[in-house]
């Protein structure tokens, strides 16, 4: 039962580098997200993407960019790193709104540090 | 501008005493309310949900409670047991716009 898979676990960055994180899901989920967590807050929507093909912004999508090319992968790109975006960053998916049993599931995050 | 605020960062329960833990929203339209829980090293896992049509939702030792006119959402567990020691998340949304706004967290201890 693998269910939502994110690597790296661990990851320090210079100012300026690029990286991506990776993010893979076995349940055949059509939704597909990515939060960050920053220290003493909640998570919030970076970008979502409600199937192959189609991604959209969420809260905060400045420095980021997403794809979907599958429907098990939805990696993040970071361009051009910056400390804000030192953050514990969580992948998640979901299967069709079902109304009231909608719920996300997350991978096990990762933690980005830029110096 | 913080929709969904839990005003408590920690909580301290004895070992088989009731957790209660709080939210509040600001945004009357949301119409689907969910607690997650979060160890060390993990990602958040659901706990239990409610919708806007119910005030009271129970699932074994868990239950939630929605007061729609304070805009308030809490969580009672009873009896508290030690591997209850967690983050715990609110989150609110809209049925079928599969986002969600996150609270920042309640870190809840249980002590033997």
């Amino acid at each position: 039962n693998a269910g939502v898979t994110q690597t790296p676990k661990f990851r320090i960055l210079k100012i300026g580098q690029s990286m991506t994180l990776q993010c893979a899901q076995d349940m055949n989920h059509n939704y597909m997200y990515w939060y960050r967590q920053d220290p003493g807050m909640g998570l919030k929507l970076i970008y979502y993407s409600v199937g192959a093909g189609i991604t959209d912004k969420g809260e905060v999508p400045n420095g980021y960019n997403v794809s979907r090319s599958t429907t098990e992968d939805f990696p993040l790109r970071l361009e051009l790193a910056a400390p804000s975006q030192t953050s514990v960053y969580f992948c998640a998916s979901s299967p069709p709104a079902t109304g009231v049993n909608e719920k996300l599931f997350f991978g096990s995050g990762t933690q980005l540090s830029v110096l | 501008d913080q929709q969904v605020k839990q005003n408590s960062p920690s909580l301290s329960v004895q070992e088989g005493r009731i957790s209660i833990l709080n939210c509040d929203y600001t945004n009357s339209m949301f119409d689907y309310f969910l607690w997650y829980k979060k160890y060390p090293a993990e990602g958040p896992t659901f706990l239990i949900s409610i919708s806007s049509i119910k005030d009271k939702n129970e699932d074994g030792r868990f239950t939630v409670f929605l007061n729609k006119s304070a805009k308030h959402l809490s969580l009672h567990i009873v009896p508290s047991q030690p591997g209850d020691s967690a983050v715990y998340f609110c989150a609110e949304g809209f049925q079928g716009a599969q986002k969600l706004v996150f609270g920042q967290g309640t870190r809840l201890t249980i002590n033997p």
